[in-house]
């Protein structure tokens, strides 16, 4: 089964934007894929972010957006807040069969 | 409001067998995909399963085809997870998610998770 990569950590200021990227082992990542973020903090459950490349949840910050970059998926946070301090995770669909996470990204917001 | 709610987690030695269920309210639970995802101590998420909304496929990651086994009852709105032939590396939080009603679209609604320990 594929590889799913991601960076394993990132460190951002308050109110600055940060880039998370999500690349394949099987090649460039399209919408075909379906990328779908999550957020994870300390001792909860995962928590849906973004699908399909781009679109949110009902429940998502305006703040968090998706997009293809360079052969990837992307999830770009704007105006950093504290509270997103969090390791987020990307999540592809390979073969109409089967999901991949990617190692997840610790995201440090000082 | 949508609810998942996992069970039937605990210590068991390696060789044994459990059976995890997800108890799911607050939607029709037959229209959706269901997925299961675990995560290791300390380590990342992992995809581990998924059974389709009528129970007529099921795909599983590599390392627990031929030991696990997920399965469904509509009429009951749960999901299962037969656990065989475990090991210590399936020591895990196991989570159920729902799967978008078009397959393959997103997992959205996450249950809280059940503590799968493989131990001697």
């Amino acid at each position: 089964q594929a590889v799913v990569t991601q960076e394993p950590s990132l460190t951002v200021s308050p109110g600055g934007t940060v880039t998370l990227t999500c690349s394949s082992s099987t090649g460039a990542v399209t919408s075909g894929y379906y990328p779908n973020w999550f957020q994870q903090k300390p001792g909860q459950a995962p928590k849906a972010l973004i699908y399909s490349t781009n679109t949110k949840h009902s429940w998502t910050p305006a703040r968090f957006s998706g997009s293809l970059l360079g052969g990837k998926a992307a999830l770009t946070l704007s105006g950093v807040q504290p509270e997103d301090e969090a390791v987020y995770y990307c999540l592809l669909y390979y073969s109409a069969a089967y999901w991949v996470f990617g190692g997840g990204t610790k995201l440090t917001v000082l | 409001q949508v609810q998942l709610v996992e069970s039937g987690g605990g210590v068991v030695q390696p060789g044994e067998s459990l059976r995890l269920s997800c108890a799911a309210s607050g939607f029709t639970f037959s229209r959706y995909g269901m997925n299961w995802v675990r995560q290791a101590p300390g380590k990342g998420l992992e995809w581990v399963a998924v059974i389709w909304y009528d129970g007529s496929n099921k795909y599983y990651t590599d390392s627990v085809k031929g030991r696990f086994t997920v399965s469904r009852d509509n009429s009951k709105n749960t999901l299962y997870l037969q656990m065989n032939s475990l090991r210590a590396e399936d020591t895990a939080v196991y989570y159920c998610a729902r799967e978008g009603q078009v397959v393959g679209s997103y997992l959205d609604y996450w249950g809280q998770g059940t503590v799968v320990n493989v131990s001697s």
